[in-house]
């Protein structure tokens, strides 16, 4: 049972650059969530989705955008990327009803020069 | 001001010893409270989870909730090694039946057990 996968795991990029962060959950979660942690921030929110067909801000949604492509999958783009967006990206997910209860993946470690 | 607030330490202790982890919040409206832990370059796992005010124990891990003075505390007893790691404390205020789980997440305490 993978869980959360999340690709690429490495990535690294020029500044303007664009890229799509893959996330698929195969727990039949309906809520999937963007976080970025960035050492001294904690987790904060990007974008979160909580439910098949609907997408919301986060905490710091700008310069992002994201898809729920279906009930397993959760994308986040970066369309011109900053070096302000170095961090390392986390996707979770969560069944519905249970606040709280995050299943994360491994997490995409994203530098941009 | 930070909804949570938590040293991000870090925290140096040998084994066998006692932790007390802990973290403040603004929030009268969170009502769901978590732990949860974070090995090096992997990703957070849930490690205990309360709700309201009270005590929560699972083997060497405690959690307690102090509602009234905005104030959770998360302690291991007989530490290990394999405890090293980050500890996040987490909180939410939607109601365990919402849809939504979004949470609030500290900034995370490095704990380091050494033999």
């Amino acid at each position: 049972n993978a869980g959360v996968t999340q690709t690429p795991k490495f990535q690294v990029l020029k500044t303007g650059q664009s890229m799509t962060l893959q996330c698929a959950q195969d727990m039949n979660h309906n809520s999937m969530y963007w976080y970025r942690q960035d050492p001294g921030m904690g987790l904060r929110l990007i974008y979160y989705s909580a439910s098949e067909g609907t997408t919301d801000k986060g905490e710091v949604p700008n310069g992002y955008n994201v898809s729920r492509l279906n009930k397993r999958e959760f994308s986040l783009r970066l369309e011109s990327a900053a070096p302000s967006q170095t961090s390392v990206y986390f996707c979770a997910s969560s069944e519905t009803g249970v606040a709280g209860e995050l299943f994360f993946g491994e997490g995409s470690r994203l530098t941009v020069l | 001001q930070k909804e949570v607030e938590q040293d991000p330490g870090p925290l140096s202790v040998p084994e066998g010893a006692i932790v007390s982890l802990n973290c403040t919040y603004s929030n009268s409206a969170f009502q769901y409270f978590m732990w949860y832990r974070q090995y090096s370059r992997k990703g957070p796992e849930l490690l205990m989870y309360t709700y309201s005010s009270g005590n929560k124990e699972d083997g060497r891990f405690t959690a307690q909730v102090d509602k009234s003075s905005k104030y959770i505390s998360l302690f291991i007893r007989d530490s290990q090694p394999s405890d090293s790691a980050t500890y996040l404390c987490a909180m939410s205020a939607v109601n365990r039946g919402s849809t939504l789980g979004r949470l609030y997440f500290g900034r995370g305490t490095q704990l380091t057990v050494w033999p």
